[in-house]
């Protein structure tokens, strides 16, 4: 089955311990992105990648790094998660640049930075 | 200024009547890609309709149709013959020229269909 596979689904972690996102997808897709999703902010980019070692900010990169060593997978690491990180983060990888079918999305880890 | 505008917060509409969900967007690109997309209370986001800014006719996916208005910069999308299961959060995004894969989110309308 076509899918974006994020892990974990939920996690409860103290201020300051670093911690990775996983994110992979077996669709073979060029783009994939990180988002953010806040209440009354809709969804806000943290990190893109048009290819394999190409990674660009997106609107919100702060408290965030990303790798693209391989095609399918893009890990989302906070290296010292603070409170302001609580949020629904999700995946998303799309075919090519221009396509129309947008973003394929995993179904989300919500983190909780206590 | 915001890329991406919807100015319903909420809406509560009955079942079986057509709904129409507002998106107006800023661009000074002549190329550009316009999404919708619908998350339920299970939280996944589910692709349901594009629109290019060439495209000519209006997109239409099956109960979904997307209102282009290029002169006015608006998207609406317009659910036809609302069911119970249309109650969601919907997202209007748009992406900006063809070469990158930047998509940019509106607020979100919550939709609330009632029986």
């Amino acid at each position: 089955e076509a899918q974006v596979t994020q892990n974990p689904r939920y996690l409860i972690t103290v201020t300051g311990k670093k911690l990775t996102v996983t994110c992979s997808q077996n669709m073979n897709h060029e783009y994939m992105s990180w988002y953010r999703q806040d209440p009354g902010l809709g969804l806000r980019q943290i990190y893109y990648s048009m290819n394999v070692e190409v990674t660009d900010k997106g609107d919100v990169p702060e408290g965030y790094k990303v790798s693209r060593k391989e095609k399918r997978n893009f890990p989302l690491i906070l290296e010292s998660p603070s409170p302001n990180q609580t949020s629904l983060y999700f995946c998303a990888s799309s075919l090519s640049a221009g396509s129309n079918y947008g973003y394929t999305f995993g179904s989300g880890t919500r983190l909780t930075v206590v | 200024a915001q890329k991406i505008t919807q100015t319903q917060p909420g809406m509560f509409v009955q079942e079986k009547e057509a709904v129409t969900l507002d998106c107006t967007y800023d661009t000074s690109d002549q190329s550009y890609g316009l999404f919708w997309y619908k998350q339920p209370s299970s939280g996944e986001m589910i692709f349901l309709i594009y629109q290019g800014s060439y495209d000519e006719q209006n997109a239409t996916e099956g109960r979904y149709s997307l209102n282009f208005q290029k002169a006015r910069k608006s998207a609406n999308l317009v659910i036809s013959a609302s069911q119970l299961g249309d109650s969601a959060m919907y997202f209007c995004a748009m992406r900006e020229g063809e070469r990158d894969d930047k998509i940019i989110f509106g607020k979100g309308t919550r939709l609330h269909i009632l029986p």
